[in-house]
């Protein structure tokens, strides 16, 4: 299996702009988390879907993000307009539901100018 | 804060020696994992620990837990210069039906050669 895969890798955009960031999470892996990592906040869980169900969105900073999982091998992160403080790591992870570790993906790097 | 706490933030040590990194936490958990990141990856899964184990080996990775003191530590042993990354501890509990991974601060560990 190859893995969490994420797409992009780098992203650098305008402030403004509409950002979507995609994630393919393992075959089999039923939930899937979306985390956003910055130096002075650390790695912030922002949505948690299972069976391709938003389950926790608590962590959404705001209206400008949306996360949507129409199937089972497929999520995005939107954000609409993005800020500079958006700039961040965005980790998607699946999880193992028999021994409950998460996979991560090797993330997506988002700079708003 | 959704976070806990690791110390030390930073630790810096020769080849061959261990390295031991804490991790504390607020709440009751279901289990506790630390993963391993190397600079500009995504996390990798080390090691898992129940609430009901208190010490957990694996290869040259030891874990303890303390749940009545709210800690945990990761024990390195002979240390590689490979083994230079940052680790997180998570922890993890199943509440209102879902499972809430919250991720420490992270330790920066440096083997210098």
């Amino acid at each position: 299996d190859a893995g969490v895969i994420q797409s992009p890798r780098h992203e650098v955009t305008e402030m403004g702009q509409e950002v979507t960031l995609r994630c393919k999470p393992i075959s089999g892996h039923n939930s899937l988390f979306w985390y956003r990592q910055t130096m002075m906040r650390g790695l912030e869980l922002l949505i948690y879907f299972n069976n391709n169900v938003p389950i926790d969105d608590s962590g959404m900073p705001e209206d400008r993000f949306s996360a949507k999982m129409p199937n089972a091998s497929f999520s995005t992160l939107k954000i609409q307009p993005s800020e500079p403080r958006d700039s961040a790591v965005y980790f998607c992870a699946s999880r193992l539901e028999r021994t409950g570790e998460l996979f991560f993906g090797e993330g997506s790097r988002l700079t708003v100018l | 804060s959704q976070q806990g706490e690791e110390d030390p933030q930073a630790l810096s040590i020769q080849e061959g020696e261990n390295a031991t990194m804490n991790c504390s936490y607020k709440t009751s958990i279901n289990n506790l994992q630390w993963y391993r990141q190397n600079s500009g990856r995504g996390l990798v899964h080390l090691i898992l620990i129940r609430s009901n184990e208190r010490e957990k080996h694996s290869g040259r990775l030891r874990v303890t837990l303390d749940t009545s003191k709210k800690s945990s530590s990761l024990l390195i042993t002979a240390s590689r210069a490979a083994d230079t990354a940052s680790y997180f501890c998570a922890t993890v509990r199943f509440t209102s039906g879902t499972y809430k991974y919250i991720f420490g601060t992270g330790t920066r560990l440096k083997v210098l050669a």
